[in-house]
């Protein structure tokens, strides 16, 4: 498969604990993003990197949320002390410049 | 800041009836456009994309999407919708120094009744 894969698909928590959503971008892309989508709501931009480097990051992305990218290639996004507000789609794209494509999605539900 | 507007969030359709949605972007410098669609239970997917050229982009499954520059829009079209056109559509713009940074509107939701 050549596209971008994330791990798990779904994902469900109780508040408070921590969670940990795994990424595998398209392997000669050196752009990875992430995004959250809420109910109703289009994807909103979280962080991007390029290669190992992580350029830029929402005000959207709290304390509680980090995100790696260690050796350039898969990106893990960990999300501390979850809350409930934190249920939604976790989307990861990967891109070659403009051009790139957005993997399936991780799908949180806080309790 | 640079925004999305998708002016209807729900629309219902009958098969064979014609659509056109609407989008228009806040960005004064150069962009890169995209309508993404999302089926029920599966992840998005790109429909169209306009970079440069002829402003008339066609997509897969028969969407269409003409860019007007002076009025920063995008609307997506397709003269005769199905069942299965039943989906989530989201217009989305790249600015061109934005790299893969995709800033989407809040969907229009398109139910084609059979």
């Amino acid at each position: 498969d050549t596209g971008v894969s994330q791990d798990p698909r779904h994902k469900i928590t109780k508040r408070g604990q921590n969670v940990t959503f795994r990424c595998d971008p398209i392997s000669e892309h050196n752009r990875l993003y992430w995004y959250r989508q809420t109910l109703g709501q289009g994807p909103e931009f979280l962080t991007y990197f390029q290669n190992e480097a992580q350029l830029e990051k929402s005000r959207l992305l709290s304390d509680r949320f980090s995100a790696e990218r260690p050796k350039g290639s898969f990106s893990t996004l960990e999300i501390q002390r979850t809350e409930q507000g934190d249920s939604a789609m976790y989307l990861c794209a990967s891109s070659l410049g403009t051009s790139g494509f957005f993997g399936p999605g991780t799908r949180l539900t806080v309790l | 800041a640079q925004s999305v507007s998708q002016h209807n969030h729900h629309v219902i359709l009958s098969e064979a009836a014609s659509l056109e949605l609407g989008c228009n972007y806040s960005y004064g410098g150069t962009v890169n456009l995209f309508w993404y669609v999302q089926y029920p239970g599966q992840h998005l997917q790109l429909l169209l994309k306009y970079f440069s050229g002829d402003p008339l982009v066609k997509g897969i499954k028969g969407f269409e999407a003409e860019f007007i520059k002076s009025k920063f829009s995008f609307n997506l079209r397709k003269p005769s919708v199905q069942w299965s056109d039943t989906a989530e559509y989201f217009c989305a713009v790249i600015p061109s120094t934005g790299g893969f940074k995709t800033i989407f509107g809040a969907g229009t939701r398109l139910f084609v009744k059979a």
